[in-house]
């Protein structure tokens, strides 16, 4: 059985921060990661997808790595904003399921 | 616009109510789940599909159904509405394959009161 955590469960930084969110798997037979953002009371944005191939993905100052063997992935937020403020949650897919880490909480503090 | 659509959006049901939770996607994925989020926690599981006609449980199926006729529709149906079931229900499709991200319905926000 899949199961995946997340560090740490919140995190408040000041603005400009860079910031780096953790993500361990049990299962590395993976598909895919996939990083998602989740606002107060709204749905998940797709923010990354990282292949099961590939060792990390870009998009502006989002940069996420993934090292399967060791069942880990890692998104780094580089220079924070306070726009940044949400849960960010990761998902593995493996086998037939996509399964959630608990999420990490972030507030960038003005 | 192509993408998981959801309805409702928001639904009141008093105890031993019964409903249907709709979800459509028009990407073709064979793959589809239902997850519940309750407040301040991660996403769970309810059922899942690999295809038209073949569905499974995930780690809190006990209360809903699931049917999947088609590649399209994966409707989830709660029986005996009860309050433990209040929660937000997200649905979403994917593909087995390592490039195709998985796409999430809105949310339906259902209380039982």
């Amino acid at each position: 059985k899949q199961e995946v955590t997340q560090i740490p469960a919140a995190l408040s930084v000041p603005e400009g921060e860079n910031l780096v969110l953790n993500c361990s798997f049990t299962d590395s037979a993976i598909y895919n990661l996939q990083w998602f953002r989740q606002d107060p009371g709204k749905g998940l944005t797709s923010l990354l997808l990282i292949q099961s191939s590939q060792r990390e993905q870009t998009s502006g100052r989002l940069n996420a790595s993934l090292d399967k063997s060791s069942g880990r992935s890692t998104l780094y937020i580089a220079a924070s904003q306070p726009g940044d403020s949400a849960t960010y949650l990761c998902a593995v897919s493996s086998g037939d399921k996509l399964t959630f880490g608990t999420g990490t909480r972030l507030a960038v503090r003005p | 616009n192509a993408g998981v659509t959801q309805t409702p959006k928001f639904r009141i049901l008093k105890i031993g109510q019964s409903m249907t939770l709709q979800c459509t996607q028009d990407m073709n994925h064979n793959y589809m789940y239902w997850y519940r989020q309750d407040p301040g926690m991660g996403l769970k599981l309810i059922y899942y599909s690999v295809g038209a006609g073949i569905t499974d449980k995930g780690e809190v199926p006990n209360g809903y159904n699931v049917s999947r006729s088609t590649t399209e529709d994966f409707p989830l149906r709660l029986e005996l509405a009860a309050p433990s079931q209040t929660s937000v229900y997200f649905c979403a499709s994917s593909n087995r394959d390592p490039d195709t991200e998985a796409f999430f319905g809105q949310g339906t926000r259902l209380t039982v009161v």
